[in-house]
């Protein structure tokens, strides 16, 4: 099975302070996603990867970067965090376009 | 702006029921997934169509896609407690977008 690893389930942040949130799957996928999930907003999605190096803009991009120096990672950056940054955020990996996504298990993030 | 629109928001049901969840856009598409999301993780896919009209069968779930491929319907029979979670449903962009309806919330009742 895909493993997707989201390096911290809970992370409490204050504003102004730099985050970075890291995402690491074991499956050579060439796709990569950065998704935040709030309550009645479903997944929006804030920028994806679809291989190294290589980024696109998604649906809510303002206020955030994204890395991806190997294959195997992509992390997101939130280079001054605001408290309307605190939500669910989840990464997801996909071999190829129209395939399944495979997700962690979210980032819960609190910028007070 | 929110391509996909899913109804209801919110089911709750009691054990036993049955239930239709939906999702429509005005735009067509070239394949559909239904995605569930237990509290604490990500979504899990369930199902995609691809074809106008196809009907889709897991267990007690049958998923169903329509004529002009513009809307999809879930339909949950004899529902359970383990049911219960998020059901989205996705659509992807020959670009390499994946975007997510605003997702249905079922509560199945003992």
């Amino acid at each position: 099975d895909v493993k997707v690893t989201q390096s911290s389930r809970y992370l409490v942040k204050r504003t102004g302070e730099k985050v970075f949130l890291e995402c690491v799957q074991d499956m050579d996928h060439e796709n990569m996603f950065w998704y935040r999930q709030d309550p009645g907003l479903g997944l929006r999605l804030i920028y994806f990867s679809y291989d190294v190096k290589m980024k696109e803009k998604g649906d809510i991009p303002e206020g955030y970067s994204v890395s991806r120096e190997k294959k195997e990672r992509f992390s997101l950056i939130l280079e001054s965090a605001s408290t309307n940054q605190t939500s669910m955020y989840l990464c997801a990996t996909r071999r190829a376009t129209n395939e399944k996504l495979f997700f962690g298990s979210g980032t819960q993030l609190s910028v007070l | 702006t929110q391509l996909l629109e899913q109804s209801p928001q919110f089911l709750s049901i009691q054990e036993g029921e049955n239930l239709t969840v939906y999702c429509n856009s005005s735009s067509v598409f070239s394949s559909l997934q239904w995605y569930r999301q237990e509290p604490g993780e990500g979504p899990v896919l369930l199902v995609t169509v691809v074809t106008g009209g196809e009907v889709k069968k897991l267990k007690r779930l049958t998923f169903q896609f329509g004529d002009a491929r513009k809307d999809s319907s879930l339909h949950i029979t004899a529902a359970q407690p383990g049911d219960t979670g998020l059901y989205l449903c996705a659509r992807h962009t020959n670009a390499g977008k994946s975007t997510f309806g605003d997702g249905t919330t079922l509560t199945v009742k003992p």
